[in-house]
This record gives C-alpha cells, structure tokens and sequence, in this order.
C-alpha cells in the first residue's frame, strides 16, 4: 500500500521555526517528485514547494520563498520542509504529496493525512 | 501564473442526480489537469488527472472531460459519499501549480 505519513506539526510564535518531515512507504520513494501543499483554516489548497527524483531541482511558491526549504533522503524515503521565519498567514495544515509518474508533470497522486501548523503568539 | 477558476461555488444536487463541475483556466494547460475530492477533515483525493484519465480506485461514476482551457467533472449519478469539495489543479506551466478555489457539492 502507498502511504505517506507525516510528523512535525505544532504550536510556533510568529518568526519561529519548526521543521516537518514525511516518510513514504510501499512504492520506490526516489522515483517521484515530492511536493508540500498547504490548506489555510477554511480555505483552499495552496502549493508550496516540489523536489525532483534525485533533489537537483526545487521550486517554492513565491510566499515562501527565502524562508522554507524543501529537502528529500532518498536513503530513508523522506521528504522535509523546514519552515523558518513564520507568519501568522502560516498557519495551515500542511500536506506531504506525491507526484504522478510523469516528469514536470505534476499532479498529487497520494496525500499525507496532513499537519497542523499554527503560527500564534 | 496560470489563474484557475471553478464555478459554482457550492452546487446543490439530490442523491441520484447528475453533477457538473466546471474549471477554467487563464491560459491554455492542454490537458495538463486534475480533480481532486476533499472531505472534511481528511486530506484531498486525486479523481482525474490528464483531464480524462480516472486514478486508481475511482468509481465509474466520476468523468473528466476538456482540454485547452474549459474542464469538466462529471458525477454521473450522485451517491452520498459524493457530497465533499472538488478542486482543479493545473500542472502545464509551472510554477506556480495553481489550484482552483473549489466547488462544494452539497
């Protein structure tokens, strides 16, 4: 079965860090882009940030641009996001996904059950 | 950026009944698109990708149909379990990916 399964959420003041990480099981890991995806509290889903197969290519959303960092161990089938510099407008659930088989084309095959990170003092 | 755009905003059907979901895009994605279900508290579901082309799993009754910049998901006969949030995404030109605002089936 594939499966995505995700840790790292939780309560940060705002300009905190806090990093989440996603461990994929039941399919060859290093064969996909891996994606996270953010849902505000009541609100639609946004992208976040993808990295290739191999980690040689990564794109950010420009809303996080400079203060997020997407990384992958291919060795451990994981994928984190380090998140650093956050705001209020931070706070979402965030979903580890993983890409369908074609290249730069990306779509969301599977979904982590997500992780709630609140940005509040 | 590719501006996706879904309509309506919340469709009110009864079980048994055949849904119409649209989303259009600013620009051209070919048929570089996919639906997604999304139920309250849980994460979303791929339904379509590559306009047309079901994921694993999904029931019959869900179609995608389009190309260019108007898409369609069709639910052909409306069962209980239907009744969740339907995106859109486009994965043509990117980044951004960019996801369409949603439409809520109720």
């Amino acid at each position: 079965e594939v499966q995505l399964v995700e840790s790292g959420g939780g309560l940060v003041q705002p300009g905190g860090s806090l990093k989440l990480s996603c461990v994929g099981s039941g399919f060859t890991f290093s064969s996909y882009w891996m994606s996270w995806v953010r849902q505000a509290p009541g609100k639609g889903l946004e992208w976040v940030a993808n990295i290739k197969q191999d980690g040689s290519e990564i794109f950010y959303a420009d809303s996080v641009k400079g203060r997020f960092t997407i990384s992958r161990d291919n060795a451990k089938n994981s994928v984190s996001l380090q998140m650093n510099s956050l705001r209020p407008d931070d706070t979402a659930v965030y979903y580890c996904a993983r890409a369908g088989a074609g290249d730069y084309l990306v779509w969301f095959e599977t979904w982590a059950q997500g992780t709630l990170v609140t940005v509040s003092s | 950026e590719i501006v996706m755009t879904q309509s309506p905003a919340i469709l009110s059907v009864s079980p048994g009944e055949r849904a119409t979901l649209s989303c259009r895009a600013s620009e051209s994605v070919y048929n570089n698109l996919a639906w997604y279900q999304q139920k309250p508290g849980q994460a979303p579901r791929l339904l379509i990708y590559g306009a047309s082309n079901r994921a694993t799993d999904i029931p019959t009754r869900f179609s995608g149909s389009g190309s260019g910049t108007d898409f369609t998901l069709t639910i052909s006969s409306l069962q209980s379990e239907d009744f969740a949030l339907y995106y859109c995404q486009q994965y043509n030109n990117w980044p951004p990916l960019t996801f369409g605002g949603g439409t809520k089936v109720e």
